[in-house]
């Protein structure tokens, strides 16, 4: 499987914009990216996810790099309710197993 | 509507003892996969059934077994537990398609 790397932290202010970036120089032309984050004492939860073009949704957006080998997760205004561990995924087509790294814990200061 | 539900939320057994955790996925969803996360971990994959079916398995030992039953519901089963095993245990669920839903998990501690 398709390994991932993110920053093991970042911190960022109650609402600026947040860039969490991940690098998956393997991909392979069927992966998917997808991201999941986990709130404290909770289990992780979906946020987004895309194959080649960017993509946006209710919570945040997707960049995806043109040679696929790297993206950046995207949220627009950070709220504390925001501080978690994200997490960047490859996922073998749209059935495959979700293969977790160690994530990037996300800190949210007021 | 009701998310993924696990239980029993927190359990304590002991070195060489078995233990039973059930996941009840979202209605309609026939996809149950089950994760361990030790603490300060990402998730690690051990199950995934699809129509009462195993479609994938992580590297687990054979202790690790798992179950899904005709009403979709799934079992995951540990023997001879090791203090290792301590962990927090995720159930998803989902479509055969698509996004993963997490329970909250069931934490095990082995003493």
């Amino acid at each position: 499987d398709a390994k991932t790397t993110q920053p093991n932290s970042m911190e960022s202010n109650e609402e600026e914009p947040v860039h969490l970036p991940c690098n998956h120089s393997t991909i392979s032309g069927t992966d998917y990216i997808h991201w999941y984050r986990q709130l404290p004492s909770q289990g992780p939860e979906y946020v987004i996810h895309g194959l080649t073009s960017n993509v946006n949704n209710r919570m945040a957006s997707l960049a995806i790099a043109e040679d696929r080998k790297s993206s950046t997760l995207i949220l627009h205004r950070a709220t504390l309710r925001d501080a978690a561990v994200y997490y960047c995924i490859l996922r073998r087509g749209s059935q495959g197993n979700l293969i977790f790294g160690k994530g990037t814990k996300l800190s949210v200061k007021p | 509507d009701a998310g993924v539900t696990q239980s029993p939320t927190h359990l304590i057994k002991t070195r060489g003892q078995h233990v039973t955790l059930r996941c009840s996925p979202i209605s309609g969803h026939k996809s149950v996969s089950w994760y361990q996360q030790v603490l300060g971990q990402g998730p690690q994959f051990i199950f995934q059934y699809y129509e009462k079916e195993e479609r994938g398995r992580g590297n687990f030992p054979d202790r690790f077994s798992a179950r899904q039953f005709p009403n979709y519901s799934s079992e995951l089963n540990v023997n001879a537990l090791l203090l290792g095993d301590s962990a927090l245990y995720l159930c998803a669920s989902s479509l055969e398609h698509g996004e993963l839903f997490f329970g909250e998990g069931s934490r095990l501690t082995v003493l």
